[in-house]
């Protein structure tokens, strides 16, 4: 079975741009979680998806959004970026409903200039 | 705020030896617990998963729970160089709530 896949994996874009980030799960997975990773903060919950629902939210700006396709594929976006929202972005899926057992993707490294 | 607290580290040990690495979390309504290893540059990797109180091995790993202390733990048996990496604890929240809580990691250096 193939793994979650994320594109792009590295990104560079300037403040104030917006971006978009692109995760496939698993195949038969239907949960999707988004985390921030930074050397500071850890792995941060951004939000988890399921069935094209999202079902929690972490403690971030609106300016960070996502949705679920019916394919169980995600995106993410950050709109009018800050340097501090350079990180490593991951996304992980799960076969269960209840979320548990996340297998993680690559991740897509921000740099936000 | 629902937390979960690992020791930074760095944990050294030296090859053959066990690796122990302990996790403590708050929410006591937490039925899931799972331990992830990340190498440097590299996205977690699931490692271990443990839902009931006691041991569960798997190979060179054993997963301990004690959900009266809310404590979790890992150790790694005839520890290796290449287990060198952060091992992190993660909590699923009890509930409808869906969401994993990370722990900082614990960074674990085996020395041959």
């Amino acid at each position: 079975k193939a793994g979650v896949t994320q594109t792009p994996r590295y990104l560079i874009k300037t403040r104030g741009q917006q971006v978009t980030l692109s995760c496939s799960p698993i195949s038969g997975h239907r949960s999707v979680s988004w985390y921030q990773q930074t050397p500071g903060q850890g792995l941060q919950f951004l939000f988890e998806y399921f069935s094209e629902t999202q079902r929690n939210k972490g403690n971030f700006p609106g300016r960070f959004s996502g949705r679920q396709f019916s394919n169980s594929r995600s995106e993410m976006n950050v709109s009018t970026l800050e340097l501090g929202d350079s990180a490593l972005y991951l996304c992980a899926s799960s076969w269960s409903g209840t979320g548990g057992e996340q297998y993680f993707g690559p991740g897509t490294r921000l740099t936000v200039t | 705020q629902k937390e979960v607290e690992q020791n930074s580290g760095p944990l050294s040990v030296p090859e053959g030896a066990i690796a122990s690495l302990n996790c403590t979390y708050s929410d006591r309504g937490s039925q899931s617990f799972f331990w992830y290893r990340q190498y440097s540059g590299k996205s977690p990797e699931l490692i271990m998963s443990i839902y009931s109180n006691g041991d569960k091995e798997d190979g060179r790993f054993t997963a301990q729970l004690n959900k009266a202390s809310q404590y979790v733990s890992l150790l790694i048996r005839d520890s290796q160089p290449s287990d060198s990496a952060t091992y992190l604890c993660a909590v699923l929240s009890g509930g409808s709530n869906y969401k994993l809580t990370f722990g900082k990691g614990t960074l674990l250096t085996v020395n041959p």
